[in-house]
């Protein structure tokens, strides 16, 4: 059947580290991966969209990785900061339809 | 740009009423998703459709919900006769609906079956 699976414990890391969060999927051929923030009581917000063919992409401090090949991407905060603590969650779309199919998210804790 | 809009924010109704929850999409947004979430659990897809038109409703239970997304006016998720385990966050999200591009997400509607 078909997964997509994120840490399902909560990630503490230390003000200033690099926070690399993961997600998985089996039994889907994505077009494209996004990363998207929650915030308790709010809606998702989207942070960044990777396609099939591309390995890598940046945007300030965050970063995503795709590999098709792994069935994995990750999403790296660098120089964390206590206002990244949220959950974050990874939704995948395939070619041919607009719609998105989200992981169960990973909550996110940055220590001062 | 007002983004997506949901309400009511939170809505109560007592077992075997209905709800009713509406989003209106981003002003130029002609795709809409909605989604349910349950507490500490991920978003669970419920439906796409575009307007007039029911894309994806694979999510969505057989029995005692429907989407609607008329020509005019908002994208309207209905529950008949609620029960208990339909209490969760509803979210509605837009898109322009072309590949690669982001969903819009509104601030849900928080159900509460008592």
């Amino acid at each position: 059947s078909q997964k997509i699976e994120q840490n399902s414990e909560a990630l503490n890391i230390q003000e200033g580290k690099t926070a690399t969060l993961t997600c998985n999927y089996t039994n889907y051929s994505p077009a494209y991966l996004q990363w998207y923030r929650q915030d308790p009581g709010r809606g998702p917000v989207f942070l960044l969209l990777i396609r099939e063919n591309e390995k890598e992409k940046r945007k300030e401090r965050l970063k995503v990785t795709f590999d098709t090949t792994l069935k994995q991407s990750l999403f790296h905060i660098t120089a964390s900061q206590p206002a990244d603590s949220a959950t974050y969650l990874c939704a995948l779309g395939t070619s041919g339809t607009y719609k998105y199919i989200f992981g169960t998210g990973t909550r996110l804790k940055v220590l001062a | 740009n007002a983004g997506v809009m949901q309400n009511p924010r939170h809505l109560v109704r007592r077992r075997g009423q209905e709800a009713r929850l509406r989003c209106s999409p981003m002003k130029g947004h002609s795709h809409v998703y909605w989604y349910r979430q349950l507490p500490e659990e991920g978003l669970k897809f419920m439906v796409y459709l575009q307007k007039e038109n029911i894309i994806d409703e694979s999510g969505m239970p057989k029995e005692r919900f429907s989407a609607e997304f008329p020509k005019e006016g908002p994208s309207i998720l209905r529950i008949q006769q609620v029960v208990r385990g339909d209490s969760a966050a509803y979210f509605c999200a837009s898109s322009l609906g072309t590949e690669n591009t982001e969903a819009f997400f509104g601030q849900g509607t928080r159900l509460t079956v008592v």
